[in-house]
């Protein structure tokens, strides 16, 4: 099945920094790449996705890439805030199984 | 719309009791899923349903069972509650989950469960 592993585990960052958080996946059929942020106590959101035919999309500050000869894409966050502070998780969606799967998150600091 | 739904949010269980965490959506969403997240381990798959009558195991399913007997509800049940099974739960459902419309996966706002 697929795996989808996150690095690093734990970022910090100064406020007004740009932070980019990695995952690598391991299905080449994989198609379609959501990350979610987690702030503490609450649910995952979405907050951009990416599918298999773009190799990037933006939405304000928060972009994400994707190299699929690599098999990896990754997070960009630029101008920092201390409301970026979070466990954000990527997914990749594989077809055959019709579900997605989860890195382990990573959690981004964000330093006043 | 109140979107996921899903309780009790806090829940204490003694070793081998049972308890059903209920789920339900109001978006008309064809497909369910129920996670578990453990600390540093992300979110791990327990089982999904992609309409009623129709469920699948996911990654963790040992320990839990799941029904689909109507699109809104799909509720978690628990069998002889082990200590393994402290965790936060999140039920969460999308329309379809499929590469080319790349559906958003909603989830609940998350149940934790600790067992005793």
């Amino acid at each position: 099945g697929e795996n989808v592993e996150q690095h690093p585990s734990t970022l910090s960052v100064q406020e007004g920094d740009s932070a980019v958080i990695k995952c690598t996946y391991s299905d080449s059929a994989s198609n379609y790449f959501p990350w979610y942020k987690q702030e503490l106590g609450k649910r995952p959101q979405l907050i951009i996705d990416i599918r298999s035919n773009v190799g990037e999309k933006k939405d304000q500050r928060i972009a994400v890439t994707l190299n699929k000869t690599a098999k990896h894409f990754s997070l960009h966050i630029t101008e920092t805030q201390p409301e970026d502070s979070a466990v954000y998780f990527c997914a990749a969606y594989t077809g055959a199984n019709s579900k997605l799967t989860f890195g382990k998150g990573i959690t981004l600091s964000v330093r006043p | 719309n109140a979107g996921v739904t899903q309780t009790p949010k806090f829940r204490i269980l003694k070793i081998g009791q049972s308890m059903t965490l209920q789920c339900t959506q109001d978006m008309n969403h064809n497909y369910m899923y129920w996670y578990r997240q453990d600390p540093g381990m992300g979110l791990k798959l327990i089982y999904y349903s992609v309409g009623a009558g129709i469920t699948d195991k996911g990654e963790v399913p040992n320990g839990y069972n799941v029904s689909r007997s109507t699109t809104e509800d799909f509720p978690l049940r628990l069998e002889l509650a082990a200590p393994s099974q402290t965790s936060v739960y999140f039920c969460a459902s999308s329309y379809s989950i499929s590469g080319s419309s790349g559906n958003t996966i909603y989830f609940g706002e998350g149940s934790w469960l600790t067992v005793v």
